[in-house]
Formats: C-alpha cells, structure tokens, sequence
C-alpha cells in the first residue's frame, strides 16, 4: 500500500492563481481531510470528508473548496491563491468515518503565494 | 468550541535529560491522540489513549490520560537525538466528524 500520497510536493504561485492539490489513499478509508500548518498555529482543519459524495468544512475554509467523488481521492482547490495561504498542507485518512482513531497524513504540500 | 493548550512550545535539553509535553482540553474528550513530527516531515501516529487514568509505555515512551480525561502528558526518558521533533497532541471530543482538535505542538530540540 502506498497510503496517503499528495502531489505536488512544493509548489509557487502567484496572487491570483488558482490551483488544485491532489491527495489520494489506497486504505479504503472512510474519512479524508485537509490540514494547513503554520508556525505556531500547529494543525488546522480545513475540509472533511466522511465518504464519497460528503465534504463538510473545518475551522478555516474561506478560500478553498473541495470534493469526494471517488473513495479514493480528496482534492483541495485554491480558488484565487492570496499571500495568506502560504503554508504546509497536509491531506489525512482514517478508517472509520468519524475521526476516532488515527490518522494518516501524507508528505504534506509546501505552497508558496507570491 | 473546544480548544485544545499544549505547552511548552519549545524545549531544549541535553542529550540524556528527561522531556514532557502537557496537554489540557477545554472539554472533556472521548480519547486522545498524540503524534509526532520530524522536521520536514509530517505528523505520524504514536497512540492513543481512552480510558480515564490510562497510562501506556513505549519503550522510553510514557504516555497518561488524566483522570477527568481533560489533560494528557507525553514524558521521554533519556532523550536521544532520533527524538528531535515536534510532538502533538489531538484530541477527539466525540462529538463528530470535526471533533478532533490539535494542540499547536511542542518543539523538542535535543543538544548532543
């Protein structure tokens, strides 16, 4: 199994652009989510996913959208990247659909808005 | 909404010394992850505790959830230089499926 993968590993753009994040596991897993981390911010939750076809939004969702449609994969969508979204993203999975038990993160993203 | 306070942020030690991290909730939670970080890299899953007053050992590992399961501590002993990292604590509130909230992690930075 390779886990949680997430592409790409580091990536810039400019205000404005738009970009997507690709997370994907081969755990069948039921939940799926989205982390930024920033210094001394520690983890915080983007978007969630309980199964395919249900996304719900974390503690800070303005500027991202995001969709289920297979098992599989959780992309995160950047809707017009701005300096403030410069930050480590991380995707995780966890067997159950609630979080209750661990969670498996990827390589994480470095994204850099210029 | 729940809130979850880890301190310290940062902690420096000699090689050889002993390190805890605390970890105190807002609300009582169902149980208690902890994670750990090695720089540049992501968070991986050390354990996870449920009952009231649990203590768990991993080799040099010691791991206690508190008995109102409100507080959690993480304690190495005879720290070594594979312990650099960042150690988090989540902890899950039961309440759905946002209710996991991450401590904002400390630092343990190992002098040899």
């Amino acid at each position: 199994n390779a886990g949680v993968t997430q592409t790409p590993k580091f990536q810039v753009l400019k205000t404005g652009q738009s970009m997507t994040l690709q997370c994907a596991q081969d755990m069948n897993h039921e939940y799926m989510s989205w982390y930024r981390q920033d210094p001394g911010m520690g983890l915080r939750l983007i978007h969630y996913s309980v199964g395919a076809g249900i996304t719900d939004q974390g503690e800070v969702p303005n500027g991202y959208n995001v969709s289920r449609s297979t098992t599989e994969d959780f992309p995160l969508r950047l809707l017009s990247a701005a300096p403030s979204q410069t930050s480590v993203y991380f995707c995780a999975s966890s067997r159950l659909a609630q979080p209750r038990h661990e969670q498996f993160f990827g390589p994480g993203t470095r994204l850099t808005v210029l | 909404g729940q809130q979850v306070m880890q301190i310290p942020q940062y902690q420096h030690v000699q090689e050889g010394e002993d390190f805890t991290t605390y970890c105190n909730s807002s609300t009582t939670l169902s149980n208690i992850q902890w994670y750990k970080q090695r720089p540049g890299g992501h968070p991986v899953f050390l354990i996870q505790l449920v009952k009231s007053g649990e203590v768990k050992k991993q080799k040099r590992l010691t791991f206690q959830f508190g008995e109102a399961k409100k507080n959690s501590s993480l304690h190495i002993t005879a720290t070594q230089t594979t312990d650099v990292g960042t150690y988090f604590c989540a902890g899950y509130s039961g309440g759905g499926a946002d209710g996991l909230t991450f401590g904002k992690g400390t630092h343990l930075i190992i002098q040899p």
